[in-house]
């Protein structure tokens, strides 16, 4: 079964601080997503990525920043941490391919304080 | 860019009963049509898909038809149990794997 994992449950942190939400795929998934999660908003893409060291934005990336040096591992940053980034977060991944099914990670309930 | 609704926002259903949610996009270049399960407290996870060369199907209790040319297409459950009471999003992938904004369903006892 694929496993997608996202470092961390909960996280709280100040306004103005940098984060790093981590998330690790185990099923050589060549697709990452990132996603975030607010009441009556769904799921809004921020970046996702379909290849190491590429990235691609999605609908609400400002804010935001990823990185890809492996081909498992697909990192959120948060430059500056504020306020309307309290969220949840969630973490995405699929085989080659936008017809695919994508297998999420726990996610990462975010507060900033 | 891709834009994805769902009707109705909310929907409660005794148990038994049928609930239908639909959905419509604006990528007519969308061939690919998923249903995914939102439980509290739980992940996102795929119930049904279906692809733009076939027009229904059928899982057990849950179904999925499609309307490639009025660009819509609709999850079915039928005699609905309380573990069906979730929220469900559907998405039109193109470029961007765009999810509506889902559909919180409570199936009451």
């Amino acid at each position: 079964d694929v496993k997608v994992t996202q470092s961390s449950r909960y996280l709280v942190k100040r306004t103005g601080e940098k984060v790093f939400l981590e998330c690790v795929q185990d099923m050589d998934h060549e697709n990452m997503f990132w996603y975030r999660q607010d009441p009556g908003l769904g799921l809004r893409l921020i970046y996702f990525s379909y290849d190491v060291k590429m990235k691609e934005k999605g609908d609400i990336p400002e804010g935001y920043s990823v990185s890809r040096e492996k081909k498992e591992r697909f990192s959120l940053i948060l430059e500056s941490a504020s306020t309307n980034q309290t969220s949840m977060y969630l973490c995405a991944s699929s085989s080659n391919g936008v017809a695919e099914k994508l297998f999420f990670g726990s996610g990462t309930q975010l507060s900033v304080l | 860019g891709e834009n994805v609704e769902q009707h109705p926002s909310t929907l409660s259903v005794q148990e038994g009963d049928s609930a239908v949610i639909k959905c419509t996009y604006s990528d007519s270049a969308s061939n690919y049509f998923p249903w995914y399960k939102q439980e509290l407290g739980k992940r996102p996870q795929l119930i049904i898909d279906i692809r733009s060369n076939v027009g229904e199907k059928k899982d057990q209790r849950i179904a999925v038809t499609l309307n490639k040319t009025a660009k819509h297409f609709s999850l079915h459950i039928t005699e609905t149990q309380p573990e069906d009471s979730a929220v469900y999003f559907c998405a039109a992938p193109g470029q961007n794997f765009v999810f509506g904004p889902g559909t919180r369903l409570s199936v009451l006892p």
